[in-house]
């Protein structure tokens, strides 16, 4: 079936440092987006990809849509405690003009002061 | 407070039992979705309405399992006989289609465990 896979599971990092999670998907994506759940939160929204090869920032975050679009990542620049949480991509197929998401595992991301 | 509501919280059950969940979902948000997690896995699609009309089931969702939207508006997903396997997180989304590719908002999801 349609996968959505994740890496890493977990990232524990020291506070300003680099943060990346990667998400790839076995078959063409229509769109992607990117979802943060803090612990004990549910997913809020923080970006949609919809062109190959797109890019987008916010902030520190800046996230990359492949050209096959098929993968796609998530960098933090000098990451902050504020950061931490789980980092979920999630794709579409076929017109993408649902909200039936495949997610990934979601990447878990620890930052220690 | 405006955004997706779900009652209960959190429900503990035993086997056998059934159980149902309610979702309110952003008033102006004709699509609704609930979607199932578990522990260190991200959510899965379950089924979704357009108004009152359930559009789209997942085979995740076997007979035990049913939704409603009755008026359009909150919705209902109800699990017969409970199995310990049903526990985990249950969440409800609503959205705004027609707008360019659509952003879901989840509510805080209601907790099962099934003892």
């Amino acid at each position: 079936g349609q996968q959505v896979m994740q890496i890493p599971q977990y990232q524990h990092v020291q506070e300003g440092e680099d943060f990346t999670t990667y998400c790839n998907s076995s078959t063409t994506l229509s769109n992607i987006q990117w979802y943060k759940q803090r612990p004990g939160g549910h997913p809020v929204f923080l970006i949609q990809l919809v062109k190959s090869g797109e890019v987008k920032k916010q902030k520190r975050l800046t996230f990359q849509f492949g050209e096959a679009k098929k993968n796609s990542s998530l960098h933090i620049t000098a990451t902050q405690t504020t950061d931490v949480g789980t980092y979920f991509c999630a794709g579409t197929h076929g017109s993408g003009n649902t909200g039936k998401l495949i997610f990934g595992q979601g990447t878990t991301l620890q930052v220690k002061p | 407070d405006t955004g997706v509501s779900q009652d209960p919280r959190h429900k503990i059950t035993k086997r056998g039992q059934n159980v149902t969940f309610r979702c309110d979902p952003i008033s102006e948000h004709n699509r609704l979705y609930w979607y199932r997690q578990t522990l260190g896995q991200g959510p899965e699609f379950l089924t979704y309405f357009q108004n009152e009309a359930q559009l789209e089931k997942s085979r995740l969702l076997s007979d035990r399992f049913s939704a409603e939207r009755p008026k359009g508006s909150f919705s209902t997903l109800e699990i017969q006989r409970t199995e310990q396997g049903d526990s985990a997180m249950y969440l409800c989304a609503s959205s705004v289609p027609g707008q360019g590719r659509e952003k879901l908002f989840f509510g805080s999801g209601t907790q099962l465990s099934v003892l």
